[in-house]
């Protein structure tokens, strides 16, 4: 079983729709959790990150953590063509980082 | 400030043959990590360094060597290539520890 679950998708959504991202973990050591963003044929990219359980917002991004159930999701808010990308979540343990997946993301003009 | 680059961008090998990915990085970040990305799997830590002088395993090392030539430098060695090798290698570095890793372009390997 992998530590880091996350829906591959592909998932494909109008410009303007409310996307919503989830991963579920195992470990109950990972400490902080992330979204990358990996446009094609390119390297990740860090998006955001969160410690604790709860909500961070950045711009028409938010990231949410419950740690008591080990489910993390992302929410794009107002999704533009340009948030078309694989969306990785990661989870830190120490150094090292456990990524899922990814969910591949088209948003549709 | 060109961040994180890898060499080759593509590569063809047969199979038993070898070969090394270089990697390097003009961010003065102490650690630096190898990953390799295939479908249905997503990233997997190869091997990373956590500093100058000192490598240690990830999840899937067998196969792979490493030399952490310099602060800036590491480079990843396949000695006996494999298909199972086939795939994206990405290189990345980070303050040490931190959540945000920088990843460079990535190497596109086939083998045959």
């Amino acid at each position: 079983q992998k530590e880091v679950e996350q829906d591959p998708g592909p998932l494909s959504v109008p410009e303007g729709a409310i996307v919503s991202l989830n991963c579920t973990y195992s470990n109950s050591a990972f400490q902080y959790f992330m979204w990358y963003r990996q446009y094609s044929r390119k390297g990740p990219e860090l998006l955001m990150y969160t410690y604790s359980s709860g909500n961070k917002e950045d711009g028409r991004f938010t990231a949410q953590v419950d740690k008591s159930s080990k489910y993390i999701s992302l929410f794009i808010r107002d999704s533009q063509p340009s948030d078309s990308a694989t969306y990785l979540c990661a989870m830190r343990q120490h150094s090292r980082l456990t990524f899922g997946e990814g969910t591949q993301l088209t948003v549709n003009p | 400030n060109a961040g994180v680059t890898q060499t080759p961008k593509f590569q063809v090998l047969k199979t038993g043959q070898s070969m090394t990915l270089q990697c390097a990085q003009d961010m003065n970040h102490n650690s630096m990590y190898w990953y390799r990305q295939d479908p249905g799997m997503g990233l997997r830590l190869i091997y990373y360094s956590a500093s100058e002088g000192t490598t240690d395993k990830g999840e899937v090392p067998n196969g792979y060597n490493v030399s952490r030539l310099n602060k800036r430098e590491f480079s990843l060695r396949l000695e006996s290539a494999a298909p199972s090798q086939t795939s994206v290698y990405f290189c990345a570095s980070s303050v040490s520890g931190d959540n945000e890793q920088f990843f460079g372009p990535g190497t596109r390997l086939t083998v045959l």
